[in-house]
């Protein structure tokens, strides 16, 4: 069964320092979400691909903050320089298209602590 | 915009017993409603979706969903729990608004004990 690969899993790090995800959708799959899930909270999102282009990033914190697909294909969140606020779980999903009944599948998800 | 609420933190149930989960939603238009669960340390997995037809929707483990447009919500339901159906339940609405990307409700811990 395909699957969302994420990495690493666990990520400590102290701040100011730079971290990175890394994410491959599922095969085919057009859309990429990045979540941040913070403890005790449901999944927010960050930032949404269609292909390579951003389709939202309203909410990423953009001074800090980047991602990219430049291939259509994997995608990389990176944090610069990360905050003690950052710790969480950074998921990252992906789907078909953007239909609204098709349903998002999610990687395993990578936690960031930060000292 | 479209949003999902889970009033309930925690639930506690016996194994055997039914189980409920609430959700209620609030949106513009059609809701397209899902259900997830998040097991510890993991990703998120899908249970089911309303999309349209039948206000009873049957997914994955044994759980089904009642949708109620009159009440706006949408419950998750298993007629009768097990020890391991404890988890993290997460209720989403689909947001047409912006991408079609879901948006997620805070949770709730379902605890099952034997």
């Amino acid at each position: 069964e395909a699957e969302v690969a994420q990495s690493p899993r666990y990520k400590i790090t102290e701040k100011s320092q730079a971290v990175a995800f890394w994410c491959d959708p599922i095969s085919g799959h057009a859309t990429l979400y990045w979540y941040r899930q913070i403890l005790g909270q449901g999944p927010e999102l960050l930032v949404q691909f269609q292909d390579e282009s951003v389709v939202d990033d309203s909410q990423l914190p953009k001074d800090r903050f980047s991602a990219e697909r430049l291939k259509g294909v994997d995608s990389t969140l990176k944090i610069q320089p990360a905050e003690l606020g950052d710790s969480a779980m950074y998921l990252c999903a992906s789907s078909r298209g953007q239909t609204a009944s098709g349903e998002l599948f999610f990687g395993e998800g990578s936690r960031l602590t930060v000292l | 915009a479209q949003s999902v609420a889970q009033p309930e933190d925690q639930v506690n149930v016996a194994e055997g017993n039914p189980l409920t989960v609430k959700c209620t939603y609030s949106v513009s238009g059609n809701p397209y409603l899902f259900w997830y669960v998040q097991y510890p340390n993991r990703g998120l997995q899908f249970l089911l979706k309303y999309i349209t037809g039948d206000n009873l929707v049957k997914g994955s483990y044994g759980f089904e969903a009642e949708f109620n447009k009159s009440q706006t919500s949408f419950h998750l339901k298993k007629p009768s729990a097990l020890v391991s159906d404890s988890a993290l339940y997460f209720c989403a609405v689909r947001d047409s608004n912006s991408g079609y990307a879901l948006n997620f409700g805070k949770g709730t811990s379902l605890l099952v004990t034997p």
